[in-house]
């Protein structure tokens, strides 16, 4: 089955502690992105990357690193997490325009983050 | 810069009853157009996109959208509503280039009441 897989998939931890959500995607796409969603604010791109070892920020990268070392796998870190960072994150991927894609993006299942 | 706006933060509508969510965009150019839905709990589904051609496009779930560029909207309608289209709904829109960063609306929460 095609799928982008993010785990874990909820997650309670404490301020400075840091951690990694890992995502997957099955696809053999290019492209591959992490947002957060907040209420009210739908959501926001933090990072994306367009291929392997090829990374940018979004609108929101400052906390955050990602990397991105082969093609399936696109984990998202929090150094030092902190409260403003709890949030409900996805992990989404799609065809690149070099595979021929039209930004049709397939998001996981999303991870519930809430830092104390 | 661009923005994605949704009027409409909640929506409740009987089942039965026909629904439409609107999307406005400001984009420098015609962008691709997309609705997405999120139902409790889950991740994002794709209702629907819009990359060309005919402007009135069918999606999933019973579930169409018309493109208007005069109005720079992409408007989300279905004619009878079940109880299962509870879910909050999302407009996103992305440049037609290399540059893959989609923009989203802030989401429309539907309720549907029996």
């Amino acid at each position: 089955e095609a799928q982008v897989t993010q785990n874990p998939r909820y997650l309670i931890t404490v301020t400075g502690k840091k951690l990694t959500v890992t995502c997957s995607q099955n696809m053999n796409h290019e492209y591959m992105s992490w947002y957060r969603q907040d209420p009210g604010l739908g959501l926001r791109q933090i990072y994306y990357s367009m291929n392997v070892e090829v990374t940018d920020k979004g609108d929101v990268p400052e906390g955050y690193k990602v990397s991105r070392k082969e093609k399936r796998n696109f984990p998202l870190i929090l150094e030092s997490p902190s409260p403003n960072q709890t949030s409900l994150y996805f992990c989404a991927s799609s065809l690149s325009p070099g595979q021929g894609g039209y930004n049709e993006q397939f998001f996981g299942p999303g991870t519930r983050l809430t830092v104390l | 810069a661009q923005s994605v706006t949704q009027p409409d933060i909640h929506i409740t509508v009987s089942e039965g009853a026909s629904l439409e969510l609107r999307c406005n965009y400001s984009y420098g150019a015609t962008p691709y157009l997309f609705w997405y839905v999120q139902s409790p709990g889950q991740g994002l589904q794709l209702l629907l996109k819009y990359f060309s051609g005919d402007t009135l496009v069918q999606g999933i779930k019973g579930f169409e959208a018309e493109f208007k560029r005069s109005q720079s909207s992409f408007n989300l309608r279905k004619p009878s509503v079940h109880w299962s289209d509870a879910a909050e709904y999302f407009c996103a829109v992305g440049p037609r280039s290399n540059d893959y960063k989609l923009s989203f609306g802030a989401g429309t929460t539907v309720t549907v009441r029996a």
